[in-house]
């Protein structure tokens, strides 16, 4: 059974300094997912990561893969009050299914 | 392009009833999927669907079904609602290669 952890799953951080958020899985995946959560709303892709060592970046947020450690990251940098949301990893193993992770609640403290 | 629909937007059944949440894409994605978000939880997986015709079991299907006669709609179905049912409900698709396109939600309150 595919198992998606993320950790921590709330962080509490100033503006302006450098966390990591770290998804780990269990089986093979052929593709991870990143997404963002706002109280109240759907969820809002951030990245799509396809293969070993892949790394993607989008403003203050940066996500990468490896694959061989069943392991993704995401870095945000010099963190704002409005990326204040929740953030989801989801990974997909052969069968077609998407799993998420319990979610990361950031609280960014101006 | 609408993207992913959902209807209706807010619901709620009493106990022992039954509903069909619907969700509709024009995407022409081939991969579907419902998920369910209890408060201040995680999603969870009740039934997907990789094509017109054909529809698997996720993490909780239990108290629901699903069906997929068309590649654009992927009707959910609750059976005998129960207060655990109590949740917002989730409709994604999503094309081959790439990440799952969300719908706006349903929330559904069980009483």
């Amino acid at each position: 059974e595919l198992k998606v952890e993320q950790n921590p799953l709330f962080l509490s951080m100033q503006e302006g300094k450098n966390y990591t958020i770290y998804c780990n899985y269990s089986t093979t995946s052929d593709r991870l997912y990143w997404y963002r959560q706002d109280p109240g709303k759907s969820l809002e892709s951030l990245f799509v990561l396809l293969s070993n060592g892949a790394v993607k970046q989008e403003g203050r947020l940066m996500a990468s893969l490896d694959t061989k450690a069943r392991l993704s990251t995401l870095h945000i940098t010099a963190a704002v009050h409005d990326l204040s949301a929740t953030y989801f990893c989801a990974v997909t193993p052969r069968d077609d299914k998407i799993i998420f992770g319990k979610g990361t609640r950031l609280h960014i403290l101006p | 392009n609408a993207g992913v629909t959902q209807t209706p937007k807010f619901r709620i059944l009493k106990i022992g009833q039954s509903m069909t949440l619907q969700c509709t894409q024009d995407m022409n994605h081939n991969y579907m999927y419902w998920y369910r978000q209890d408060p201040g939880m995680g999603l969870k997986l009740i039934y997907y669907s990789v094509g017109a015709g054909i529809t698997d079991k996720g993490e909780v299907p239990n108290g629901y079904n699903v069906s997929r006669s068309t590649t654009e709609d992927f009707p959910l179905r609750l059976e005998l609602a129960a207060p655990s049912q109590t949740s917002v409900y989730f409709c994604a698709s999503r094309a081959a290669a790439g990440g799952p396109f969300f719908g706006p939600g349903t929330r559904l309150t069980v009483l």
